[in-house]
């Protein structure tokens, strides 16, 4: 059974940073794609980014209200995927959801995480 | 900025058929953008209940159909029942690694 657990979410101020991780299970983690999409509270879901595996070339790619100040990683040893985000604004706050992406000729959000909550206030 | 449409809320008795689209602020949206859908309650994440336009998720019921209809993409339910009851969503995958989702529809059941 694919598990995607988020962790890292909490409280921080404008400006400030934190990094949301995704510990993955039940499937082969270093061949998948995965993406995060957040959703802010009483919002719609937002695409933020995608990495590819590493081997196809392991790229990363994101909308650009994040561009620049957020960065996808991964550690396949670990299973993990990570979510670093800096110069947080207020309009950051939101759930932050981890899901696998398929690619190719698909092109959808396959398997999605519980979420973790960030949010951004003084 | 691309902007993907869905119509914020509709309302289906149950056992009707409902369809939800998903548009384009400019232009029409065919198969080469991918269409997916998900379904959500609140406090749960999304599920993932169609995509590449068409095809249902493992496990999703044949009541959800997708399809391209006129310059959009559509999300139809045949038979709705109250556990249906949920926010919708469309995501269009733009190319060179971009997903843009739409705003979702509330689906009220009754």
């Amino acid at each position: 059974e694919v598990q995607l657990v988020e962790s890292g979410g909490g409280l921080v101020q404008p400006g400030g940073s934190l990094r949301l991780s995704c510990a993955a299970s039940g499937f082969t983690f270093s061949n998948a794609w995965m993406s995060w999409v957040r959703q802010a509270p009483g919002k719609g879901l937002e695409w933020v980014g995608r990495i590819k595996s590493k081997t196809d070339g392991g790229t990363t790619d994101y909308a650009a209200p994040v561009k620049g100040r957020f960065t996808i990683s991964r550690d396949d040893s670990e299973n993990t995927l990570s979510l670093q985000m800096n110069s947080l604004k207020t309009e950051d706050t939101a759930v932050y959801y981890c899901t696998t992406v398929r690619g190719s000729n698909l092109q959808y959000f396959q398997h999605w995480g519980q979420g973790a909550l960030v949010t951004v206030s003084s | 900025q691309t902007v993907v449409t869905q119509e914020p809320s509709f309302s289906v008795s149950p056992g009707g058929t409902v369809t939800l689209t998903c548009g384009l602020s400019s232009g029409s949206v065919s198969t080469t953008y991918y269409p997916s859908w998900y379904q959500q309650t609140p406090g749960q994440a999304p599920r993932t209940l169609i995509y590449s336009t068409n095809t249902r998720s493992s496990g999703v019921p044949d009541r959800f159909s997708g399809s391209i209809l006129g310059n959009k993409a559509a999300l139809t339910i045949t038979g709705a029942q109250a556990d249906d009851e949920s926010d919708y969503y469309c995501v269009l995958y733009l190319g060179g690694g971009i997903w843009v989702f739409g705003g979702g529809t509330k689906l009220t059941v009754l």
